[in-house]
């Protein structure tokens, strides 16, 4: 089945150090994927997505790369700062009609000043 | 503007009573999406519809029912058959086919005292 497997946190940075969250899929295919982020007490809001493989999603300084080859989807940001304190969830919905968004569990990101 | 609305943003309970929580959405689309987060988890699906009138059990159905009598709304009623109903739920809505993101709205924080 689908599955997206991520990073485990929390995660924990002082501001202005470099970001990776790890993010790896399973589906057949050739799956969407997103990266959404969740500040607390909020629903989730999109930050950035990819819909073919080697295309490179980006927003606010974060970048991802569709890697068909690795199955990932690694979410990069060169310069945190206090506010990116959130969480992270990777997803991806697959090609074929009919299927659901699937998430990974979430990361927990903390950027102390 | 387009968007997704869920009301209340904060609900209470009393064990063994009913609740209905709202979920609205003016962007036209036509696949609607409930999901259940609890502390420090991820996403896990309740219900959902691609059509009016039609909708099928997710992954953790057991305790909810919903309705789509209407293409814009979504409504879910926690029944006193769930047996650990506080929690947060998160109201999603995108396109068919999906093939591009799920917007969310601002989740229903339910506890019940």
């Amino acid at each position: 089945g689908n599955s997206v497997t991520q990073m485990e946190g929390p995660v924990t940075l002082s501001e202005e150090a470099f970001l990776t969250i790890n993010c790896t899929y399973t589906a057949t295919g050739y799956p969407s994927l997103f990266w959404y982020v969740q500040y607390p007490g909020e629903g989730l809001q999109l930050l950035l997505k990819a819909t073919k493989a080697d295309d490179k999603g980006s927003n606010k300084g974060f970048e991802a790369t569709y890697r068909k080859e690795t199955t990932s989807f690694h979410l990069e940001k060169g310069s945190v700062q206090v506010s990116d304190s959130a969480v992270y969830f990777c997803a991806l919905i697959p090609d074929n009609y009919g299927q659901n968004f699937v998430f990974g569990p979430g990361t927990r990101l903390s950027v102390l000043p | 503007d387009g968007g997704i609305t869920q009301s209340p943003k904060y609900l209470f309970r009393k064990e063994g009573q009913n609740v209905t929580l709202s979920c609205e959405q003016n962007l036209n689309h036509d696949a609607m999406y409930w999901y259940r987060q609890d502390p420090g988890q991820g996403l896990r699906l309740i219900y959902y519809s691609q059509i009016v009138n039609d909708f099928q059990k997710g992954d953790i159905a057991e305790g909810y029912s919903v309705s789509r009598e209407k293409k814009e709304s979504f409504p879910l009623t926690v029944t006193s058959a769930q047996k650990n109903p506080t929690a947060f739920y998160l109201c999603a809505s995108s396109i068919l086919p999906a093939t591009t993101e799920a917007f969310f709205g601002q989740g229903t924080r339910l506890t019940v005292v």
